[in-house]
């Protein structure tokens, strides 16, 4: 057990409708990332956000969006969503903003039909 | 931009015997953090190993070692007394120094045999 956690562990939810999955860090732990994980494309991380700042963005949709709040938990809002965005998504944790290892949630899988 | 390759998609090692993943990269940074991640069925991510570029010596822990070949940009994982719960797929990554998104390999799943 890593100590983040993430809610929903799964979602199945049809095409055009918008989704929250949530994630709680590890105690103590400022950053926060959200990834990605499809059959066809690998592990793509997606954004990162540090105590409450997006730090860094990666391939990241334009109909996604993220953010973090005060208590430090993040959410990671899809919306319009399309069939190739089933897929597990992951959170991961770090104290610092870079240079850090990073400790990853059990994910959330989202099967969009 | 950063690329890391892993050439073997499926590996299979009998039960205490050693296995070798693989995993090259490519960058034009100097400074950076390589891991290792498994992912057992699960699927959650778990860390394995870590190596920094500006040190020389291969990290170890426990029944996993690393072979960092910086200038070769190669970055190999060694499990040794393989068990079966090591049954996993495993996924090499990069981090630069300066940065802080992870670059990960597509994977290799292994398979520890009875």
């Amino acid at each position: 057990d890593s100590g983040v956690t993430q809610t929903p562990k799964h979602l199945i939810t049809a095409t055009g409708q918008r989704v929250t999955l949530r994630c709680s860090p590890r105690s103590g732990d400022l950053s926060v990332y959200w990834y990605q994980q499809s059959l066809d494309q690998g592990l793509q991380f997606l954004i990162q956000y540090y105590n409450g700042e997006e730090r860094a963005k990666g391939n990241i949709l334009e109909r996604f969006s993220a953010q973090q709040f005060p208590d430090l938990h993040s959410e990671l809002n899809l919306s319009s969503l399309e069939l190739g965005d089933s897929a597990l998504y992951f959170c991961a944790s770090s104290v610092e903003y870079r240079v850090e290892t990073q400790y990853f949630g059990p994910g959330t899988r989202l099967l969009v039909l | 931009a950063q690329t890391v390759t892993q050439s073997q998609p499926e590996m299979s090692v009998q039960e205490a015997e050693t296995v070798t993943l693989s995993c090259t990269y490519d960058t034009s940074e100097n400074n950076y953090y390589l891991f290792w991640y498994k992912q057992p069925p699960s699927r959650q991510m778990i860390l394995v190993i870590r190596q920094e570029a500006y040190k020389q010596q291969n990290a170890t822990e426990n029944r996993f070692s690393v072979n960092f070949q910086k200038a070769a940009k190669s970055f190999s994982l060694k499990i040794s007394d393989s068990q079966l719960g090591d049954t996993a797929m495993y996924f090499c990554a990069f981090m630069k120094l300066a940065g802080n998104q992870f670059y990960f390999g597509t994977g290799t799943s292994l398979t520890v045999i009875p």
